[in-house]
């Protein structure tokens, strides 16, 4: 069975600084996706970024980058320079090859941006 | 483009009633998925049309809940002698294809209260 387990309930950090959220995964397949939403309190999942199983280099978008350790089944998000609007519920989800249409998700971190 | 809309944004009904729930997705897209996300939990998957077949239902929790999208676009959930524990923010999302890299967009949900 697939699953996600984000160990962080909620985090703190303050403005300007860089926040790492945690993310781990458990897997059979060996060809699987890993994707970070952000939810705010209107309700809507934003799509942040994606990481492909095989992809040697961690994905980056922006201010968001992926430390993936295939190894360790690890899939963190890093944000730089946080900002008070990236106050907001953040989601980990994976997708694997059987049952590649379905998204688990995480129970999801809440992050708060102090000023 | 427009994103992917959902409505209504609330609904509020009585146990025992029938309520549908609308998803208009991404133009273009031929994957859709619905989703429930209870208080404090990580969206759960319940199905997944690729053009007008629902291709994996298998998240559907009873024969309760039905799902259509008779043109491959807009899709319906239905909720037939609505519980309590029915009341959840269900959130629709879409996709390009389906497949394994394909990044899945989510509307806004619905907030759907069962008294």
């Amino acid at each position: 069975a697939q699953k996600i387990t984000q160990t962080q309930p909620g985090m703190f950090v303050q403005e300007k600084e860089a926040v790492t959220l945690d993310c781990t995964y458990d897997t059979s397949d060996q060809s699987y996706g890993l994707f970070w939403y952000k939810q705010p309190s209107s309700g809507e999942m934003i799509f942040l970024i994606y990481q492909g199983s095989y992809d040697e280099q961690n994905a980056t978008e922006g201010r968001y980058s992926l430390n993936f350790q295939k190894a360790r089944k690890s899939a963190n998000l890093v944000i730089s320079a946080s900002q008070l609007g990236d106050s907001a519920m953040y989601f980990c989800a994976m997708r694997g090859w059987r049952g590649y249409n379905k998204l688990i998700f995480g129970a999801g971190t809440r992050l708060a941006v102090h000023p | 483009g427009a994103g992917v809309s959902q409505t209504p944004s609330n609904k509020v009904t009585e146990k025992g009633k029938y309520v549908e729930l609308r998803c208009d997705p991404i133009s273009g897209h031929t994957a859709l998925y619905w989703y429930r996300q209870s208080l404090g939990q990580g969206p759960e998957f319940l199905i997944y049309f690729q053009g007008t077949g629902a291709a994996d239902d298998s998240g559907l929790p009873n024969d309760r809940f039905f799902a259509v999208r008779p043109e491959g676009s807009v899709s319906t959930l239905k909720i037939q002698r609505t519980e309590r524990g029915d009341s959840a923010v269900y959130l629709c999302a879409s996709s390009f294809q389906g497949d394994i890299t394909d990044t899945q967009y989510f509307g806004p949900g619905t907030r759907l209260t069962v008294l």
